[in-house]
């Protein structure tokens, strides 16, 4: 069964480090998810890519977190630089297309910790 | 803005059947109502989605008045694996239209 890659599963870093986080969704999905999950939370939506294309990146905060899918495949999600609380579970997804009976495919997350 | 309210926990045993109601009383003309289940450090995976009246599938049932102002995720006779959050989600699956509450945790006992 296909699933969703991301790496690496665990990273600690202090802060005003730089992070990046690498996923890679199921072959032929269009659509592609980053979130990011505090503890306790229901997942936070980062930003939406429909290809290579940024479909909403309204809750990304830009002046640290940047998002790319260079060739509509594989995503980078980097942080720079990391703050204390940004430690969360940063989970990537992907669906074959965007909208209704599409079902969103997570990945098993990078769980990322500052200190 | 919130779109759904959910119990935050729910407890019950082997052998029952769970009914977990999610209200969404602003819900659009072109939302859907999605559930998705996730166990500690995975992420989430989809259970169910309908948009009007009664769904079934392998795993649950999803169960939505004529109002679809609310709805009930069915779990027949649940086990102990299906301890985990359950998330109602109501949207049309772009973007910030589709939005994960808090979700609620389900434990089911021996």
């Amino acid at each position: 069964e296909a699933e969703v890659a991301q790496s690496p599963r665990y990273k600690i870093t202090e802060k005003s480090q730089a992070v990046a986080f690498w996923c890679d969704p199921i072959s032929g999905h269009a659509t592609l998810y980053w979130y990011r999950q505090i503890l306790g939370q229901g997942p936070e939506l980062l930003v939406q890519f429909q290809d290579e294309s940024v479909v909403d990146d309204s809750q990304l905060p830009k002046d640290r977190f940047s998002a790319e899918r260079l060739k509509g495949v594989d995503s980078t999600l980097k942080i720079q630089p990391a703050e204390l609380g940004d430690s969360a579970m940063y989970l990537c997804a992907s669906s074959l297309k965007a909208g209704p009976y599409n079902e969103q495919f997570f990945g098993p997350g990078t769980r990322l910790t500052v200190l | 803005l919130a779109k759904t309210t959910q119990p935050i926990s729910m407890d019950s045993y082997e052998g029952q059947e769970v009914n977990i109601t999610c209200s969404h009383n602003n819900i659009a003309t072109n939302d859907y109502i999605t559930w998705y289940q996730q166990f500690p450090s995975q992420g989430p995976r989809f259970i169910i989605q309908g948009y009007k009246t009664k769904v079934t599938n392998e795993v649950a049932s999803l169960f939505i008045p004529a109002d679809r102002k609310s709805s009930t995720l069915s779990l027949p006779r649940v086990s102990l694996s299906d301890t985990a959050v359950y998330y109602c989600l109501v949207g049309d699956n772009y973007g910030q239209n589709f939005v994960f509450g808090p979700g609620t945790r389900l434990s089911v006992l021996p």
